[in-house]
C-alpha cells in the first residue's frame, strides 16, 4: 500500500497528558498538511509543510501544537496538556507541488480526550 | 474570505434514484474546486476535481461542473446504488494558497 499512513489510528488520553501522531506521506509527495475534523464537520486547515519547512499555520494551531517534518518524509503533530475540546479526528494529506495538485488524504487518527 | 457551502443533510435515496449534492462557493481568484468522499470507517478519498470554469469533473458516474457564472460545483449521478452510502465534502483550494477549504459535509444513505 503506498497511500498515506497515520499512526496510531486512535488514542485516548487523559486531559493534561501530551500525544503526538505521526503521518507518512506517499514518498514522492514533498508537501504534507494537518487538517482537524470535528464530528459533523469537514476537515479544516491547521498548517502544511513543503519538504522540511513548515510554510503556513492556521490560527487554530495554539502553542500547545506543534508539528515537525524533520527530514522532509514524515511528520508528527505533537498536542501538548490536551483539552477535551482537542478531541477530534486528526487527518495528515500530502501532494506534490503545483497548480495541480491534489491531496491524498490518510486514514486519520480519532483522539479522544476524557 | 474563501468557503464552501453544501447542501445539508441527511440525503436518502432510493438505489437508482437520481442525485443532486448542491456545492457553492465563495474565493477570490481562481480556485480549484474537489468533491471527497468519506465511507463508514475510512478516511477522505478524491472523487472528483475540476481546475478552471467550465471543467467538468467525473469519476464512477459521478460528476460536477465549475460554474463561475454561479459560483457552484453541484454534484450528480444519474442512478446511485447502496455502495454510494456515504459523506460527501465539497472543498475548494484558493488560488495561489495551499490549505483546502471544506464544507460541512452531506451524509447520503442509499436503500435497496
Amino acid at each position: 500500500d503506498t497511500g498515506v499512513s497515520q499512526d496510531p489510528r486512535h488514542k485516548i488520553t487523559k486531559r493534561g497528558q501530551n500525544v503526538t501522531f505521526r503521518c507518512d506521506p506517499i514518498s514522492e509527495h514533498n508537501r504534507l498538511y494537518w487538517y482537524r475534523q470535528t464530528l459533523g464537520q469537514g476537515p479544516e486547515f491547521l498548517t502544511y509543510f513543503q519538504n522540511e519547512a513548515q510554510l503556513e499555520k492556521s490560527r487554530l494551531l495554539s502553542d500547545r501544537f506543534s508539528a515537525e517534518r524533520p527530514k522532509g518524509s514524515f511528520s508528527t503533530l505533537e498536542i501538548q496538556r490536551t483539552e477535551q475540546g482537542d478531541s477530534a479526528m486528526y487527518l495528515c494529506a500530502s501532494s506534490t507541488q503545483g497548480r495541480q495538485e491534489t491531496q491524498y488524504f490518510g486514514p486519520g487518527t480519532r483522539l479522544l480526550v476524557l | 474570505g474563501n468557503s464552501v457551502t453544501q447542501m445539508e443533510g441527511p440525503v436518502t435515496l432510493s438505489e437508482e434514484a437520481f442525485l443532486t449534492i448542491n456545492c457553492t462557493y465563495t474565493a477570490t481568484g481562481y480556485p480549484s474546486l474537489f468533491w471527497y468522499v468519506q465511507y463508514p470507517g475510512e478516511g477522505l478519498q478524491l472523487l472528483l476535481k475540476a481546475t478552471k470554469a467550465d471543467d467538468k469533473g467525473s469519476n464512477k458516474g459521478f460528476e460536477a461542473t465549475y460554474r463561475k457564472e454561479t459560483t457552484s460545483f453541484h454534484l450528480e449521478k444519474g442512478s446511485v446504488q447502496v455502495s454510494d452510502s456515504a459523506v460527501y465534502f465539497c472543498a475548494l483550494r484558493p488560488a495561489p494558497d495551499n490549505d483546502m477549504r471544506f464544507g460541512a459535509g452531506t451524509r447520503l444513505t442509499v436503500k435497496p
